[in-house]
């Protein structure tokens, strides 16, 4: 079965650094997410992207985050300077088609990212 | 922001016992819902979804039931696996936009 597969697992960096997280969403995918989960707390949206454009982002997504779809197969998540705050497991995903349609999201396994 | 909510938890239950997991949702104008399974290490699993001109909608070993009227949702996950142990959500998707909203989650266990 297809799978969306994120890497690294782990990621461990000092606050202020540049992370950059990776995902290759499901190949015939047309729709890509990034979505986070803090310990303990619910999955909350960050962004979703279509087209090579990003078509909705949450209040969390601010200027220090940004996403690329550098080639035909993956998707990353850049946050620009870490904040103590920004750790969380963060999880891609993707999907076929528009949400609303009735396709359902497909996640990675999540990256979880340790900021120190 | 929009609110979707477990009324319990953690959930715990004999192996080959019913499960019931309940939700709240707060959006009316919410149009998609999911039933998503976490199993620890893991991202969101889909289990069943329910669009929202249905009542009930059932898959293997699973039935999704959705209450408009108190804008509430439960999965029923009928004698329960060990496998079955995880943490479920459930999720929105307003017909405003396409994003999906989480609830918190349930830790579901299954005592063998």
């Amino acid at each position: 079965e297809p799978e969306v597969t994120q890497t690294p697992s782990h990621q461990v960096t000092q606050m202020g650094q540049e992370v950059i997280l990776r995902c290759v969403p499901i190949s015939n995918h047309l729709y890509f997410y990034w979505y986070r989960q803090i310990l303990g707390q619910k999955v909350e949206f960050l962004v979703s992207f279509y087209n090579n454009e990003i078509s909705e982002k949450s209040e969390i997504f601010d200027d220090q985050f940004s996403v690329e779809r550098p080639d035909g197969s993956n998707f990353t998540l850049k946050i620009r300077s870490t904040k103590l705050e920004d750790s969380a497991m963060y999880f891609c995903a993707s999907s076929g088609n528009y949400q609303g349609g009735g396709e359902k999201l497909f996640f990675g396994s999540g990256t979880q990212l340790s900021v120190l | 922001g929009e609110s979707v909510g477990l009324h319990l938890p953690t959930l715990s239950v004999q192996e080959g016992d019913n499960s019931i997991i309940n939700c709240a949702y707060s959006n009316s104008a919410s149009d998609y819902f999911i039933w998503y399974k976490q199993e620890s290490g893991k991202g969101p699993q889909f289990i069943i979804d329910i669009r929202s001109n249905m009542d009930k909608r059932q898959g293997q070993r699973v039935t999704v039931l959705l209450n408009k009227t108190v804008k509430h949702l439960s999965l029923q996950i009928a004698a329960t696996q060990p496998g079955d142990s995880a943490v479920y959500f459930c999720a929105e998707i307003p017909n405003t936009g396409n994003q999906f909203y989480f609830g918190t989650g349930t830790s579901l266990t299954v005592i063998p």
